[in-house]
């Protein structure tokens, strides 16, 4: 079946412009993440959703960023008044509970830049 | 204290040669899981392998095998016969307790393989 779709793929925007990015998981996976890779680092951890459940929110760098997960479903990222220091890939992944050992589907990312 | 460290930024190969890449971990969470994952130049994660913390023989995936020491707290990736197209970043990650918790990435190795 489909993987986790992520849009758009590339983002440019201007300083403080707020921007929404977009996260498909699998089919039926209940937890989802977001995480952000800035150029030469690894993976920073941002917000984490499980079913039902209150979402994980300790990652998250500034009150700028805020992310929704609808109908337990699509995902949201918004990040208002960009900051040029905000430039990264932002993965999504998903996970299901069936899987195991449990391992982790990433989308292809969306790339922002912030001018 | 980082979680996890990968000391090696960058690695060179041969083609056909075996290479490790090194992975040191920090918990005090008896149960956890440690994760390796490759992330070509086009960007999405790939995982490779997978070993929990109670698990009794070292994990191993085709051409991927991970060596676990758990007094020593590594968890080294061993790519055999290497082949061009394993030229990529290599990350470790380590998810403490079970469940859906997060995981903790490092900063990543860069692994190039020539021919």
């Amino acid at each position: 079946g489909a993987g986790v779709s992520q849009s758009p793929s590339n983002k440019v925007t201007e300083k403080g412009k707020d921007v929404e990015l977009r996260c498909d998981p699998i089919s039926g996976h209940t937890a989802l993440y977001w995480y952000r890779q800035s150029l030469g680092q690894g993976l920073e951890f941002l917000i984490y959703f499980q079913g039902n459940s209150a979402p994980d929110k300790s990652g998250l760098p500034s009150d700028r960023f805020s992310a929704e997960r609808t109908g337990g479903s699509v995902s949201t990222l918004t990040i208002q008044r960009t900051q040029q220091e905000d430039s990264a890939v932002y993965l999504c992944a998903s996970s299901s509970s069936r899987d195991r050992p449990q391992s982790w589907y990433f989308g292809p990312g969306t790339r922002l830049l912030v001018l | 204290a980082q979680k996890i460290t990968q000391t090696q930024p960058g690695m060179f190969v041969q083609e056909k040669e075996a290479v490790t890449l090194d992975c040191t971990y920090d918990t005090s969470d008896p149960s956890y899981g440690l994760f390796w994952y490759k992330q070509p130049s086009s960007g999405e994660m790939i995982f490779l392998i997978y070993q929990g913390s109670y698990d009794q023989q070292n994990a191993t995936e085709g051409r991927y095998s991970l060596n676990f020491q758990k007094a020593r707290k590594s968890a080294n990736l061993v790519i055999s016969a290497s082949q061009l197209g394993d030229s990529a970043m290599y990350f470790c990650a380590m998810r403490e307790g079970g469940g859906y918790s997060t995981l903790t990435f490092g900063k990543g190795t860069m692994l190039l393989v020539s021919p």
